[in-house]
């Protein structure tokens, strides 16, 4: 079974950083691409960032291209996302999605439960 | 990048009746490969989104086949053939053969009556 799950959120000031965190379990972990799906309060869905299986490819929206950062460690099975320079329209839940493929993935198959993030002085 | 628009932002249905969303992209998505990168899902109340349709017909593993999909180039639909209690939630579109872009429509809220 497919499990993943996000820790890491919180509240932040604005201009702070944060680093969530997501653990995979279930599957080949390094077989596939990972992403990070974001859910303002209320909101509808705006995809993040993806990273392919072996690392060596990045995607980012322009929402947080230069800001935020995507890495995973394949050894531990886990995804992170460095998010700097924190603004009050960063605040949303962030889920972490399993892509179909490791590389040119096109959807998410399997999302975590979710984490906060709250950014506010 | 490619936005894609839902339509009706709500719906109420019985329980037993069929009901019918519709998502629009400003762009084709149908890929030089040949298929079109078109997807749904539903984010149950206090849950993650689940993928429910791929590539505009494709069921995901356990969907019930009371839903299915349809649609080409610009315009998709997706239907519920008989609505359960359990099929309440609000419904995504999202489009991929933009990456990175990839976009999700505003979403389509289905309540039960």
């Amino acid at each position: 079974e497919v499990q993943l799950l996000e820790s890491g959120g919180g509240l932040v000031q604005p201009g702070g950083s944060l680093r969530l965190s997501c653990a995979a379990s279930g599957f080949s972990f390094s077989g596939y691409a990972m992403s990070w799906v974001r859910q303002a309060p209320g909101k509808g869905l705006e995809w993040v960032s993806a990273m392919s299986g072996s690392g060596g490819s990045t995607y980012f929206a322009d929402s947080v291209r230069g800001r935020f950062t995507i890495s995973r460690d394949n050894s531990r099975n886990t995804l992170y996302l460095q998010m700097n320079s924190l603004r009050a329209e960063d605040t949303a839940v962030y889920y972490c999605a399993k892509a179909n493929r490791g590389y040119n993935w096109n959807y998410f198959d399997y999302w975590g439960q979710g984490t906060l993030v709250t950014v506010s002085s | 990048d490619i936005v894609m628009t839902q339509t009706p932002l709500s719906l109420s249905v019985t329980p037993g009746q069929p009901a019918s969303i519709s998502c629009k992209s400003s762009q084709s998505l149908l890929h030089s490969d040949g298929k079109t990168y078109l997807y749904w899902y539903l984010q149950k109340p206090g849950q993650p989104p689940q993928l429910l349709i791929y590539e505009v017909s494709n069921r995901f593993s356990g969907v019930p086949d009371r839903f299915s999909g349809s649609g080409s180039g610009t315009d998709f639909t997706l239907k519920i053939s008989r609505v359960e209690a359990e099929d309440v939630g609000v419904y995504y579109c999202m489009q991929s053969i933009q990456l990175p872009g990839l976009t999700f429509g505003g979403g389509t809220k289905v309540e039960i009556k």
